[in-house]
């Protein structure tokens, strides 16, 4: 069965600094995985997405993923964080296959931004 | 409409009421999911359709929820005998479908509160 670990539940990054958000996710061949952004109050948006090829993956509000497959991982990543960048953060694995489309979401990673 | 509608935003309910969470997907996307997101949590899958087909309810915890999308659109999640347990927000998301997991559009939540 499919399955992702978000480790970390709360981070805090000062703005303006680097962030990495932790994902590790368990299938059994090449799944797609995708990140989430939930605001409080609001629905889930998605940030980007990894279906094959370049495993660097570039998504919106200057987010971007990196797929290694050695490593069971799919790590969101931002060079300067916003103030606005505060809120839950999901990973989440879906099947590389035809026909159903379950996907199934992390724990989630609390993201507050100092000034 | 534009995005996905959930409706009512909020419900209060006794313990022991049946309540009636109602989702309208984006217009023409073949696929509907519900999710149960609990304070703190990340969304956990309840159930999925490929148009008015039920194709997995592995998800729904117990025999007193119910869900259907009849015409193949408008869905309704039913809860039978609530129960304290239930309280959580209720996630409807859509997407586009044709046999590839794809990006899932969410609505804003359904919250219900079980006193």
């Amino acid at each position: 069965a499919q399955s992702v670990t978000q480790p970390d539940i709360h981070i805090t990054v000062s703005e303006g600094a680097s962030l990495e958000l932790r994902c590790n996710y368990s299938y059994g061949a090449t799944p797609y995985l995708f990140w989430y952004v939930q605001s409080p109050g609001q629905g889930l948006q998605l940030l980007l997405k990894y279906f094959s090829g370049d495993t660097l993956v570039q998504g919106i509000k200057g987010f971007e993923a990196e797929f290694k497959r050695s490593q069971s991982s799919f790590n969101l990543r931002k060079p300067s964080v916003h103030w606005s960048d505060a809120a839950e953060y999901f990973c989440a694995v879906g099947p590389n296959s035809g026909g159903y489309q379950k996907v199934t979401f992390g724990t989630g990673t609390k993201l507050q931004v100092i000034p | 409409g534009a995005g996905v509608s959930q409706s009512p935003r909020y419900k209060v309910a006794k313990r022991g009421q049946d309540v009636a969470l109602r989702c309208d997907p984006i217009s023409g996307h073949v696929s509907l999911f519900w999710y149960q997101q609990a304070l703190g949590q990340g969304p956990e899958f309840l159930t999925y359709f490929q148009n008015e087909a039920q194709l997995d309810k592995s998800g729904l915890p117990s025999d007193r929820f119910f869900a259907e999308r009849p015409e193949g659109s408008v869905s309704t999640l039913k809860i039978q005998r609530t129960q304290q347990e239930d309280s959580a927000v209720y996630l409807c998301a859509s997407s586009l479908g044709g046999g590839r997991t794809g990006e899932l559009f969410f609505g804003e939540g359904s919250r219900l509160t079980v006193l």
